[in-house]
């Protein structure tokens, strides 16, 4: 069974800095890509960033580039959201989410998606 | 930047048919999907690209594509498809995702 379990979200103010966590398990994940999408409360689903399978290629939402930094450790099955100059409008859950691929070939939507995780930042 | 526009709610009663809409200039060259989030709960994919429904997902979901508008049908609803709905897209290079704004679906 597929299993995503997010961690490492809490409180941290504004400016402050926060790494996420999504522990993997019940597939291949070095053979997968994978994405953190966040939802802030009340509010739709936002793609943040994505990493490949191999962690040799990212892609960031402009929200987002230049603070955010996507990792992985295909030997850990873990993926990081390393999070800093936090801003209010990053205040959301935060969503690990596997790239649906099949032969080879990623694409870029979710076929299973973790519980999330939630970033609070306050003033 | 590339949108994609959905109806804010959709209402319908049981065992009729809902139909919930999403347009989106791109979507003629790139193909959408649909999840499925319930209150509390992570979304669920429902359809992907376009037409296809993955497994363990009802029949009764079905999804159909009309120049740049894309259609999420659920045939026959019932109480549990009350949900928010989201169609995607992706960008032009195919790298990252592009989200509707959602769609509460109520049951009445």
């Amino acid at each position: 069974e597929v299993q995503l379990v997010e961690s490492g979200g809490g409180l941290v103010q504004r400016g402050g800095s926060l790494r996420l966590s999504c522990a993997a398990s019940g597939f291949t994940f070095s053979r997968y890509s994978m994405n953190w999408v966040r939802q802030a409360p009340g509010k739709g689903l936002e793609y943040v960033s994505a990493i490949s399978d191999n962690g040799d290629r990212t892609h960031y939402a402009n929200s987002v580039k230049g603070r955010f930094t996507i990792s992985r450790d295909n030997s850990k099955n873990t993926l990081w959201l390393q999070m800093g100059s936090l801003r209010a409008e990053d205040m959301a859950l935060y969503y690990c989410a596997r790239g649906y691929c099949r032969g080879g070939n990623c694409y870029a939507f979710f076929d299973y998606w973790g519980q999330g995780t939630l970033v609070t930042v306050s003033s | 930047s590339y949108e994609l526009t959905q109806p804010p709610s959709v209402s319908v009663s049981p065992g009729q048919t809902a139909r919930i809409i999403c347009s989106g200039d791109e979507l003629p060259k790139q193909y959408a999907f649909w999840y499925k989030q319930k209150p509390g709960q992570a979304p669920v994919l429902v359809i992907y690209k376009d037409t296809e429904r993955p497994s363990g997902i009802p029949e009764r979901f079905s999804g159909s594509t009309s120049g740049t508008i894309v259609t999420l049908t659920i045939s026959g609803v019932q109480a549990e498809d009350e949900a928010d709905y989201y169609c995607q897209t992706v960008d032009s290079s195919g790298s990252y995702a592009i989200f509707g704004g959602g769609t509460k679906l109520t049951v009445l």
